[in-house]
């Protein structure tokens, strides 16, 4: 089936401006993260959700920044009032089991703040 | 914060020679993963090697694992300008239900035709 998909594929926002970036994880993969990778840099974790739940934020940067996964399925990250440190590409990331497993990234969204 | 470092950091060699990248890390772990990064694309998952072993094979991967020393190593055999990319490996700690990836800073490996 289709692999984990992101949109949009690329943002440029104003500093202070909000966005909302989206990714549809593999359908039926209990498990989410969001990654978010500076230039040059290995992805950091930002947040995890097991379906609905958020079960950890703990990477998430600031309070600027919120996730969300109502239905289990669809996820949104969210940053409010964007600053230029915001921008890199963010990677959304779904896995098969709450377990110890491989996971399948999507392409990224590449966010540049002005 | 990242777990660990990849070394080198950059590789290049010719086609059909073997590349061998190392990975270090600092906390116990339960599985390290290497993920391949083509330019401007997503992570592609290549092989997961859990704490209790030591060696194990895909293709022309083979991945090894010593936990007293806290690393690892990725060996591509018969390297092809298509392997061309970034590698990162990537661990998985004790951390309960979750099962969050921490990244060390990437190998760039360049093959030449």
């Amino acid at each position: 089936g289709a692999g984990v998909s992101q949109s949009p594929r690329y943002k440029v926002a104003k500093r202070g401006q909000d966005v909302a970036l989206r990714c549809d994880p593999i359908s039926g993969h209990v498990s989410l993260f969001w990654y978010q990778q500076a230039l040059g840099q290995g992805p950091e974790f930002l947040t995890y959700f097991q379906n609905e739940a958020q079960l950890d934020k703990s990477g998430l940067p600031s309070d600027r920044f919120f996730a969300e996964r109502p239905e289990g399925s669809v996820s949104t990250l969210k940053i409010q009032r964007t600053q230029q440190e915001d921008s890199a590409v963010y990677l959304c990331a779904s896995s098969s089991s709450e377990g110890y497993y491989e996971q399948y990234f999507g392409p990224g969204t590449r966010l540049t703040v002005t | 914060s990242q777990q660990g470092e990849e070394d080198p950091q950059a590789l290049s060699i010719q086609e059909g020679e073997n590349a061998t990248m190392n990975c270090s890390y600092k906390t116990s772990i339960n599985n390290l993963q290497w993920y391949r990064q083509n330019s401007g694309r997503g992570l592609v998952h290549l092989i997961l090697i859990r704490s209790n072993e030591r060696e194990k094979h895909s293709g022309r991967l083979r991945v090894t694992l010593d936990t007293s020393k806290k690393s690892s190593s990725l060996l591509i055999t018969a390297s092809r300008a298509a392997d061309t990319a970034s590698y990162f490996c990537a661990t998985v700690s004790f951390t309960g239900a979750n099962s969050k990836l921490t990244f060390g800073k990437g190998i760039t490996l360049s093959v030449r035709p």
